[in-house]
């Protein structure tokens, strides 16, 4: 099981350039979810999807979207990328209902925005 | 709105030490779940130790335990025997029972670091 993956591990980006980040998960989780992390900080949840077909807004959707391919895959998007969306984002994955329900989380991509 | 405070933003120890991270929350909830993930310099955000709230008892894996107070809202993580392997930033995590999206609240981190 390879886990959850990410592409790129890197990417710089010049200000009004589009991109998508990708995910991918092997372990049949329902739920997968886009944190970014800013130097110094903990994770903020951006967007996640609870089951396939479904995705919700997190704590700091603004200029991103998202799309839950399959069950296995879930996209984020920057249209216009801007510099305040330099940082680290990582995909994570789990399953819902339950009970603990622990998410596991991709590498990560590095992201500057120019 | 859940919270989750991390006051220690960096913390020492010798190695084969013990050391204690501090980790406080705020929610009206009665019924959840919390977890210590581990962050290394590969960026990998791995799962150290969770405990489920209606538990009692504190979790421990190996080295690592909790001292889970839930009067208080407290959730510290204790490494014992620190090996130079456990050097990383630690983040408490958040997330209600009644989260259908399972979705987690993250504290700021605690930058650990271990003395040879």
């Amino acid at each position: 099981n390879a886990g959850v993956t990410q592409t790129p591990k890197f990417q710089v980006l010049k200000t009004g350039q589009s991109m998508t980040l990708q995910c991918a998960q092997d372990m049949n989780h329902n739920s997968m979810y886009w944190y970014r992390q800013d130097p110094g900080m903990g994770l903020r949840l951006i967007y996640y999807s609870a089951s396939e077909g479904t995705t919700d807004k997190g704590e700091v959707p603004n200029g991103y979207n998202v799309s839950r391919l399959n069950k296995r895959e879930f996209s984020l998007r920057l249209e216009s990328a801007a510099p305040s969306q330099t940082s680290v984002y990582f995909c994570a994955s789990s399953v819902s209902g339950g009970t603990v329900n622990t998410q596991y989380f991709g590498p990560g991509t590095r992201l500057t925005v120019l | 709105a859940q919270t989750v405070t991390q006051s220690q933003p960096e913390m020492s120890v010798q190695e084969a030490e013990t050391v204690t991270l501090s980790c406080t929350y705020d929610t009206s909830e009665s019924d959840y779940y919390l977890f210590w993930y581990k962050q290394p310099p590969s960026r990998q955000m791995i799962l150290v130790i969770r405990q489920e709230a209606y538990k009692q008892q504190n979790a421990t894996e190996n080295r690592f335990s909790v001292n889970f107070q839930k009067a208080a809202k407290s959730f510290s993580l204790k490494i014992s025997d620190s090996q130079l392997g456990d050097a990383a930033m630690y983040f408490c995590a958040y997330r209600s029972a009644n989260n259908a999206g399972n979705m987690l609240t993250f504290g700021g981190g605690t930058r650990l670091m271990v003395k040879p």
